[in-house]
């Protein structure tokens, strides 16, 4: 059953705290990528990656890291620079163009 | 040139009714264009996409119809139901990065 996981489903963060948010695929694609989506907002690019070992920053990375160690994963490290973290985070993958398939998403909120 | 314009930001339809999302773009690099659909909660679902070489594409009750040399393109959905509503996001993808840019989203709401 192929697809695109994503944990937790929720996830709370103290103040000061680092938070990381599992992203993993089984569809074998290159390229994973990570959006923020705020209440009644677009999706807002914060990294991707078109290959292991290999990411760029998107439109809003201040705040966030990422790691791209296998194909099939791609955590995201939301740190304590990260001042207005709440917001649903979306995980997808894609062969590389195009059609970018999402994860069910991850809501992170602040304690 | 990189901006995908979405309209309108929200939409209401009787059931049955046939509502209209429009979206424009600038970069005539772009050649993929698809359509998420994306329930509260969830991550957004592939509904249907399209490329620029034909001027329309219909699947079940969704419709994208392109207008190349205006560079615009539409979603209709025919015989809407309770159940389609959602928020509706268009994008585009091509041109010198391997990013898909996103429109800004319709909130679209079928009344029974």
């Amino acid at each position: 059953d192929g697809g695109i996981t994503q944990s937790p489903k929720y996830l709370f963060r103290k103040e000061g705290q680092n938070v990381t948010l599992s992203c993993e695929q089984n569809l074998n694609h290159d390229a994973m990528y990570w959006y923020r989506q705020d209440p009644g907002q677009g999706l807002r690019l914060i990294y991707y990656s078109q290959i292991v070992n290999d990411f760029q920053k998107g439109d809003i990375a201040e705040g966030y890291s990422v790691s791209r160690e296998k194909k099939e994963s791609f955590p995201l490290t939301v740190t304590s620079a990260q001042k207005n973290p709440t917001a649903f985070y979306l995980c997808a993958s894609s062969e590389g163009w195009g059609t970018q398939y999402f994860g069910p998403g991850t809501r992170l909120l602040v304690l | 040139q990189q901006q995908v314009k979405q309209s309108p930001q929200s939409l209401i339809v009787q059931k049955g009714g046939i509502p209209i999302i429009n979206c424009a773009y600038e970069n005539t690099a772009f050649d993929y264009f698809p359509w998420y659909q994306q329930f509260p909660g969830k991550g957004p679902a592939l509904l249907i996409a399209i490329r620029p070489d034909v001027s329309e594409k219909k699947e079940g009750r969704f419709t994208i119809s392109f207008n190349k040399s205006a560079k615009q393109f539409s979603l209709h959905i025919m015989d809407s139901q309770p159940g389609d509503s959602a928020t509706y996001f268009c994008a585009a993808w091509g041109g010198a990065t391997n990013k898909l840019i996103f429109g800004t989203g319709t909130l679209l709401a079928v009344q029974p």
